[in-house]
């Protein structure tokens, strides 16, 4: 699997959009980028995922750069409830040997 | 409701000791997968099965042992030979498409101390 690289932690006011970037420098044309969060002590969340077109879902937005070297996940409207942990993962299609980094810790504030 | 199920949540183990975690689900997945999770760190792949009584080595198998005689389970059990074994372990459940992988599915987590 092509490697990820996210800032460690980042803070967003509540109501405002976060912007959550993700390098993915040395990805293949057949990975798929998806993120995942995780609140403190639960099992992660799938939130969404994308291959290089951007995508929208009634939790976030993805947007991937036309070269798909990187990627932003957008949460529109933060609100308290989603300061957690968030992981950008590539895998390719098929590909079951997977496994999670440090990912961004995403704290909001009142 | 369909979902994954860990236990117990949280276990205490003497060293020396092997243990069992449960991991049961009803979504009617073919893959399912065991992580581990250290403090301020991500997820690490231990075991994972796309088909029953078939289950391949992770990153960390070392000291960990599982089976896959059903569909829907698929227990973990870490054994004394696994030297740093306090961790919160995690589940997951994934369908098997021929396109891009379905998203995992994970339990609320087993959470393993050892005394």
């Amino acid at each position: 699997d092509a490697k990820t690289t996210q800032p460690p932690s980042m803070d967003c006011a509540e109501g405002r959009a976060a912007n959550l970037p993700c390098n993915h420098s040395t990805i293949s044309g057949n990975e798929y980028v998806y993120w995942y969060r995780q609140i403190h002590s639960q099992g992660p969340q799938y939130i969404i995922h994308g291959l290089k077109n951007n995508e929208t879902n009634e939790m976030a937005s993805l947007i991937i750069t036309e070269d798909r070297k990187s990627s932003t996940l957008i949460l529109p409207h933060a609100t308290l409830r989603d300061t957690a942990v968030y992981y950008c993962i590539v895998r390719r299609t098929n590909d079951y040997k997977l496994s999670f980094g440090a990912g961004t810790t995403v704290t909001v504030r009142a | 409701d369909g979902g994954i199920t860990q236990s117990p949540k949280y276990l205490f183990r003497k060293e020396g000791q092997n243990v069992t975690l449960s991991c049961e689900q009803n979504l009617n997945h073919d893959a399912m997968y065991w992580y581990r999770q250290d403090p301020g760190q991500g997820l690490r792949l231990i075991y994972y099965s796309q088909i029953v009584n078939d289950f391949q080595k992770g990153d960390i198998a070392e000291g960990y042992s599982v089976s896959r005689e059903k569909k829907e389970s698929f227990p973990l059990t870490v054994t004394s030979a696994q030297k740093n074994p306090t961790a919160f372990y995690l589940c997951a459940s994934s369908i098997v498409l021929a396109g891009p992988t379905g998203e995992l599915f994970f339990g609320e987590g087993s959470r393993l101390t050892v005394l």
